[in-house]
């Protein structure tokens, strides 16, 4: 089946550093990918959708120069938190559509950013 | 190892039919657990959210209930309708998510 990866899993950070969060399809090329953030005690929110080669279009509310989207190729798509803060500590999980089931979404394992 | 099963994996209704959406999960440690509904090339859209502590949680024409000790969730779809026709996911959040494989579900006019 296919697998999507994310890398770092967890990630602890300083406020006002950037973090970058890679997004990879494994075994297939993903036409599009999507970025999600969940805060504690919330439903899963998406932030963004990026198609490969193009800009990402961003939810509202979300910041598309705090919140850098790349997808440069068809199997990473890269997230980075610039200038983080403690508010933005969340947990993180991109997904990737193109697999064997071309209407399927298949999502990462997401990575636990915390800002101190 | 969180397994997370849904039943049926597919089912066409015809429009009106009230239905339910099963979801079985393995590890009954979980902080929450959450219903959403899958578009294509739209991404995931949440659909309720049910916290560990609750039982059942309400939104318009869906009601999701959960049993944690036993590992199982439901969604109930009051009187059907062609717009609900999507995949539906229910995922368990603990160490991290953990999805189900969905239930695609057809409403037919």
């Amino acid at each position: 089946g296919a697998v999507v990866s994310q890398h770092p899993s967890r990630v602890i950070c300083k406020s006002g550093t950037s973090v970058k969060i890679e997004c990879r399809s494994l075994d297939f090329q993903a036409t599009t990918m999507f970025w999600y953030r969940q805060f504690p005690k919330q439903s899963l929110m998406l932030m963004a959708t990026s198609n490969e080669g193009s800009k990402a279009t961003y939810e509202q509310g979300v910041e598309k120069d705090k919140f850098l989207i790349n997808h440069a190729s068809l199997t990473l798509s890269t997230l980075t938190v610039t200038s983080a803060h403690p508010e933005d500590s969340s947990f993180y999980i991109c997904s990737a559509e193109g697999g064997p089931l071309q209407i399927r979404e298949y999502f990462g394992p997401g990575t636990r950013l915390t800002v101190l | 190892k969180q397994e997370v099963t849904q039943i049926p994996a597919a089912l066409s209704v015809p429009e009106g039919e009230n239905l339910v959406l099963n979801c079985s999960f393995t590890d009954s440690a979980i902080y929450n657990l959450q219903w959403f509904r899958q578009d294509p090339g739209k991404g995931l859209t949440s659909l309720l959210l049910i916290q560990s502590s609750q039982r059942e949680q309400t939104s318009g024409r869906l009601n999701a209930s959960l049993d944690k000790s036993s590992g199982r969730s439901t969604l109930y779809i009051a009187a059907s309708q062609p717009g609900d026709s999507a995949t539906y996911l229910c995922a368990v959040y603990g160490q991290n998510f953990v999805f189900g494989p969905g239930t695609r579900l057809s409403v037919l006019p």
